[in-house]
C-alpha cells in the first residue's frame, strides 16, 4: 500500500531564505508526483508535476526533484517571500492502479516572516 | 480559461437534510474526483468517475452519492446517512492516462447547523 510522508509538518523561516520541503513515498511504482499549494480555506493549486521518467521540474523560484529509487521528492523554494506562506502538499499517482487516485501526504505548513 | 467550478462556496445543512454540491469542469477531462478534507486527516477520496455514466466508490463513500450524466459535471450529494458531514469538499479532474496532473476546484465548506 502506497504511503506518502511529508517532513517537516510545519516550518517557519525569515524572508529571503532558501528552503527545502521533503516528501517520501513507499512504493516506487508511480506514474507521476505532483506538488500543490493550499492557502487557508482555498482549493489546491498545482505547482509542479513530475513524470516518473523525469528527475526535476522548475517553475520560477520553485524546483522539484524526484528520485524514484529512493522514494523521495523535494520542493526547493528560492528566496522565500511572505506570499509563499501556505500549506504545501505532495501527491503521487500510483502506477499499480488504473483509478487515477492520488495518494496525498499530510502537508507542510510554511510561514515566511517579513 | 479552463478550470473547475465548485458551488456553493459555503453550505449549511440541517439535521436530516440531503444537500448537493456542484462541480463543473471545462477542461475536457474524462476523470473526476471528490475528496473530503478534515483538519489533521489529509484528503480522503469519496467517489470518482472515469467516464460518463460510470462511477466508483472511494475510501469513504458511505453517506454520499454521485451522478455523472455529462462529461462536464459531477455533483456530490451528502445524504442524511452521513453522520459527520462538516468538512471541506474538493472536486478535481484529470485526463485519461498516467501522464496527466490533477486540477482542483476552489472547494465547498459544508457545515451542519
Amino acid at each position: 500500500k502506497q504511503e506518502v510522508t511529508q517532513i517537516p509538518a510545519a516550518l517557519s523561516v525569515p524572508e529571503g531564505e532558501n528552503l527545502v520541503l521533503n516528501c517520501s513515498f513507499t512504493d516506487s511504482a508511480i506514474y507521476n508526483l505532483q506538488w500543490f499549494r493550499q492557502d487557508p480555506g482555498k482549493g489546491l493549486t498545482s505547482l509542479l508535476l513530475i513524470q516518473s521518467s523525469q528527475r526535476e521540474q522548475t517553475s520560477g523560484r520553485l524546483n522539484a526533484s524526484l528520485d524514484k529509487s529512493s522514494g523521495r521528492s523535494t520542493l526547493y523554494i528560492a528566496a522565500s517571500q511572505p506570499g509563499d506562506s501556505a500549506t504545501y502538499l505532495c501527491a503521487v499517482r500510483p502506477g499499480s492502479s488504473n483509478t487515477g487516485k492520488l495518494i496525498f501526504g499530510q502537508g507542510t505548513t510554511l510561514q515566511v516572516k517579513p | 480559461d479552463g478550470g473547475i467550478t465548485q458551488s456553493p462556496k459555503y453550505l449549511f445543512r440541517k439535521e436530516g437534510q440531503n444537500v448537493t454540491l456542484s462541480c463543473e469542469q471545462n477542461l475536457n477531462h474524462d476523470a473526476m474526483y471528490w475528496y473530503r478534507q478534515d483538519p489533521g486527516q489529509g484528503l480522503r477520496l469519496i467517489y470518482y468517475s472515469q467516464i460518463v455514466n460510470d462511477f466508483q466508490k472511494g475510501d469513504i463513500a458511505e453517506g454520499y452519492s454521485v451522478s455523472r450524466e455529462k462529461k462536464e459535471s459531477f455533483p456530490l450529494t451528502v445524504t442524511s446517512a452521513q453522520k459527520n458531514p462538516t468538512a471541506f469538499y474538493l472536486c478535481a479532474s484529470t485526463g485519461t492516462g498516467g501522464v496527466y496532473g490533477y486540477t482542483f476546484g476552489s472547494g465547498t465548506r459544508l457545515t451542519v447547523v
